[in-house]
């Protein structure tokens, strides 16, 4: 049971690059989520992906697109990379209670370091 | 919109000490809070949560928070800090998409570094 992981650990881009971030969970939840890191700021959510099917912007979603491929399966891709986006890329997972939004401790990937120059 | 604050960037302590991890929320409804901690270079690992019950929750690691809904705060603590809990603290809030899912929103985070 691995959890959650992302790929790749590492990025360098040019401005103006594309790429996609792979993020895969086997925990059989239900909701995923892409948040970035940047120092003194937090978390902050990027986009979620509610259940299988369903995706929705989160608080910085300008310069990203997300799939939900399958269950297991949520990428963020960045079309067309900015310094600004410069960042540590969490990938997290969550398993709401059953039927209800009940309160759920999410699950975190181990991270991709994006610099852009 | 719901809301934590952590107001202190770094906490520094001893080792064998207690320490203190302060949060404060700000909701609407009843609060749902969570601390997670991160190590060097890896992912946010959950240690606790306060859904509703007692004041004190107690969680991984020896950890535990107190729930204090008259100062809106929920700090975390630990009767005698490791050097090994030198790492990065976040507290959360539950706040809800439409549609009735969860989200979390995150404080900034607090550096504990605890010292030999």
């Amino acid at each position: 049971n691995a959890g959650v992981t992302q790929t790749p650990k590492f990025q360098v881009l040019k401005t103006g690059q594309s790429m996609t971030l792979q993020c895969a969970q086997d925990m059989n939840h239900n909701s995923m989520y892409w948040y970035r890191q940047d120092p003194g700021m937090g978390l902050r959510l990027i986009y979620y992906s509610a259940s299988e099917g369903t995706t929705d912007k989160g608080e910085v979603p300008n310069g990203y697109n997300v799939s939900r491929l399958n269950k297991r399966e949520f990428s963020l891709r960045l079309e067309s990379a900015a310094p600004s986006q410069t960042s540590v890329y969490f990938c997290a997972s969550s398993s709401p209670l059953a039927g209800l939004a009940g309160p759920d401790e999410q699950y975190f990937g181990p991270g991709t370091r994006l610099t852009v120059t | 919109a719901q809301s934590v604050a952590q107001p202190e960037d770094q906490v520094n302590v001893a080792e064998g000490n207690p320490l203190t991890v302060k949060c404060t929320y700000s909701v609407s409804g009843n609060p749902y809070l969570f601390w997670y901690v991160q190590y060097p270079n890896r992912g946010l690992q959950f240690l606790l949560k306060y859904i509703t019950g007692d004041n004190l929750v107690k969680g991984s690691y020896g950890f535990e928070a107190e729930f204090n809904k008259s100062q809106t705060s929920f700090h975390l603590k630990k009767p005698s800090a490791l050097v090994s809990d030198s790492a990065l603290y976040f507290c959360a809030v539950r706040d809800m998409f439409s549609g009735g899912y969860n989200k979390l929103i995150f404080g900034a985070g607090t550096r504990l570094a605890v010292h030999p």
